[in-house]
């Protein structure tokens, strides 16, 4: 089975510019995330979606992020326009929706943003 | 306000040692802790995790220690391995009303020879 994926692994673009990201969770999982961790700093939630809705979006830095999860599958996070502070590693994570007592999430590689 | 702090920020272990890595946490509504361990190029994978009704947790050569008290919790590593050498992240979670983990600032452990 194919896990989370992300593209690109890596951006480097600059101050002002627009960049979107991709994730593709792992098939069926209903429950996607973004997470950010800035160098040497805590990985950071972002924005939870299931399926198609944003269930929680309380991470979301400023305005300038926008995140889109078209049908409930892949989702896209892009920021524009891009400032310094918005480099780091950005994580994707995808779980099942089932009823246990913890939906363990499983995280893709990341895309390494880097702004100039 | 970090709500789960994590140390140290690196650790250097021989081969055979013991790693211990500790942190500590505020909201007392976490109710679940897992450990993260992620490779260089790949994403946090899911090593270990406990929940605050019990003390400890054992799995292989990684063990949990959880403190509810003292809200404090320890990752262990046991005859500690090269393969070991990654970085380590620890994670509280409200499973009740919202599914985000919270993280701490990880551990970056090399196992040398």
């Amino acid at each position: 089975e194919a896990g989370v994926t992300q593209f690109p692994s890596h951006s480097v673009i600059e101050k002002g510019q627009t960049v979107t990201l991709r994730c593709d969770p792992i098939s069926g999982h209903d429950n996607l995330y973004w997470y950010r961790r800035v160098m040497g700093k805590e990985i950071k939630f972002l924005l939870h979606f299931v399926k198609e809705s944003k269930q929680d979006e309380s991470g979301m830095p400023n305005n300038r992020f926008l995140a889109e999860r078209t049908g409930g599958t892949y989702s896209t996070l892009k920021v524009q326009p891009a400032e310094l502070e918005d480099s780091g590693v950005y994580f994707c994570a995808s779980s099942p929706q089932t009823r246990t007592f913890y939906n363990e999430q499983f995280f893709g590689p990341g895309t390494r943003l880097t702004v100039l | 306000q970090q709500q789960v702090k994590q140390s140290p920020q690196s650790l250097i272990v021989q081969k055979g040692g013991i790693s211990i890595i500790n942190c500590a946490y505020e909201n007392t509504a976490f109710d679940y802790f897992p450990w993260y361990q992620q490779f260089p190029g790949k994403g946090p994978a899911l090593l270990i995790a406990i929940r605050p009704d019990v003390s400890e947790k054992k799995e292989g050569r990684f063990t949990i220690s959880f403190n509810k008290s003292a809200k404090q919790f320890s990752l262990h590593i046991m005859d500690s391995q090269p393969g070991d050498s990654a970085t380590y992240f620890c994670a509280a979670i409200h499973t009740g009303t919202a599914s985000k983990l919270t993280f701490g600032t990880g551990t970056r452990l090399q196992v040398t020879l």
